[in-house]
């Protein structure tokens, strides 16, 4: 069954701790993204990959870290340096083929709350 | 750097009226997309528009991409309870940036 996974669906850390998200894809997409949603707010760039061993930053960066030692999987660290770090966290990932197609599909999310 | 904005970020609608949600990019965009999200769920992808001027419907939506390729708009016409929801435009331009969605809500 192809898709995008994260998990946990909910997570509950300490104020302090470094907290890692999962997300997983099975689609062969080259692309993947994680995403910030604070409520009544749109999606803000945190990360992308757009290859193996590449990431940029994106428009919300600080305080977050990532990794993308395989095509499958892009990892997000919620550092004790993000300073409001509970909130809606959504991965995708895309194709980008010759046809310039780019749809992204997410993951279900991760609601986490630091306490 | 790419900056999408879009309006209104609220809509409430009388069931069978009509609504226009509009988005607009800081820079010349690649494509652009329209998802929804549900509330309580993740977004959905709905339409990719990539040609300047480019206008696509399904169903009681339609679609349209500006001729500079920086703007999009969204038009629903018939509104139903089933269109609840958050809809969001996102450009590309080497990476996928949404706006702030425009929330609808419709009274039966």
């Amino acid at each position: 069954d192809g898709g995008i996974t994260q998990s946990p669906k909910y997570l509950f850390r300490k104020e302090g701790q470094n907290v890692t998200l999962s997300c997983e894809q099975n689609l062969n997409h080259d692309a993947m993204y994680w995403y910030r949603q604070d409520p009544g707010q749109g999606l803000r760039l945190i990360y992308y990959s757009q290859i193996v061993n590449d990431f940029q930053k994106g428009d919300i960066a600080e305080g977050y870290s990532v990794s993308r030692e395989k095509k499958e999987s892009f990892p997000l660290t919620v550092t004790s340096a993000q300073k409001n770090p509970t909130a809606f966290y959504l991965c995708a990932s895309s194709i980008f083929d010759g046809d310039g197609n780019t749809e992204a599909f997410f993951g279900q999310g991760t609601r986490l709350t630091v306490v | 750097g790419q900056q999408v904005m879009q309006i209104p970020q609220y809509q409430h609608v009388q069931e069978g009226e009509d609504f226009t949600t509009y988005c607009n990019s800081s820079t010349t965009l690649s494509n652009i997309q329209w998802y929804k999200q549900r509330p309580g769920g993740h977004p959905v992808f709905l339409i990719q528009l990539v040609k300047s001027g480019e206008v696509k419907k399904q169903k009681r939506l339609t679609f349209q991409f500006g001729e500079a390729k920086k703007n999009s708009s969204l038009h629903i016409t018939a509104t139903q309870t089933t269109d609840v929801g958050t809809y969001f435009c996102a450009g590309y331009d080497y990476k996928l940036s949404f706006g702030a969605g425009t929330t609808v809500t419709v009274r039966a």
